[in-house]
């Protein structure tokens, strides 16, 4: 079946430090990768995605490539903020199956000041 | 545009009840699916309607069951509730399902059962 692995956390990062957070996927299909986000009390939002091989989602000073060769889509951000601490989940879908998207365990990210 | 809306936004039931939980999809859209939230699970996909069917479902027991209404909007009903059904219960909603179509999620519906 579909899975996404990615470390737990919990984070911590001083600000303006360089935050990667590793993820890496199993499909059984070609599937579409996304980041989440989930601040304290709230839903979550898509924080960006990548389609195919290659392509690199980024939003908010956030990016991730997709790499097909090795099953990865690692978060990356150049200098974290604050307002940055969340939770951040790793997602993927596959074609046919609608909109069932599998999760990773999501990694807790807390930047100090 | 409003967003996602699901109610109760907290809910303390005892073990053995049952309960239903709404969620009002983006004014629109017409695919609605269901996430349970726990500290050690994760996020797991429960079920998914469009046009009033169920078109997708997860590995959930029979005692989770849901619906959806002519208006979009939808319930999910959890029977004969166990200790381990304490959750966030996310809903999310999209235009009509489609690989492409982003999900917005609600805010969730917190589930104690003691």
């Amino acid at each position: 079946g579909d899975s996404v692995t990615q470390m737990e956390g919990p984070v911590t990062l001083s600000e303006e430090a360089f935050l990667t957070i590793n993820c890496t996927y199993t499909a059984t299909g070609y599937p579409s990768l996304f980041w989440y986000v989930q601040y304290p009390g709230e839903g979550l939002q898509l924080l960006l995605k990548a389609t195919k091989a290659d392509d690199k989602g980024s939003n908010k000073g956030f990016e991730a490539t997709y790499r097909k060769e090795t099953t990865s889509f690692h978060l990356e951000k150049g200098s974290v903020q604050v307002s940055d601490s969340a939770v951040y989940f790793c997602a993927l879908k596959v074609s046919g199956g609608y909109q069932k998207v599998t999760f990773g365990i999501g990694t807790k990210l807390q930047v100090i000041p | 545009k409003a967003g996602v809306t699901q109610t109760p936004r907290y809910l303390i039931k005892t073990r053995g009840q049952q309960v239903t939980l709404s969620c009002s999809p983006i004014s629109g859209h017409r695919s609605v699916s269901w996430y349970q939230q726990t500290p050690g699970q994760g996020l797991q996909f429960l079920f998914e309607y469009f046009s009033e069917t169920q078109r997708n479902k997860g590995n959930f027991p029979g005692r989770f069951s849901g619906r959806q209404f002519s208006n979009s909007r939808s319930e999910m009903n959890v029977s004969t509730l166990e200790l381990g059904d304490s959750a966030l219960y996310l809903c999310a909603s999209s235009l009509v399902g489609r690989l492409e179509d982003e999900q917005f999620f609600g805010p969730g519906t917190r589930l104690t059962v003691l």
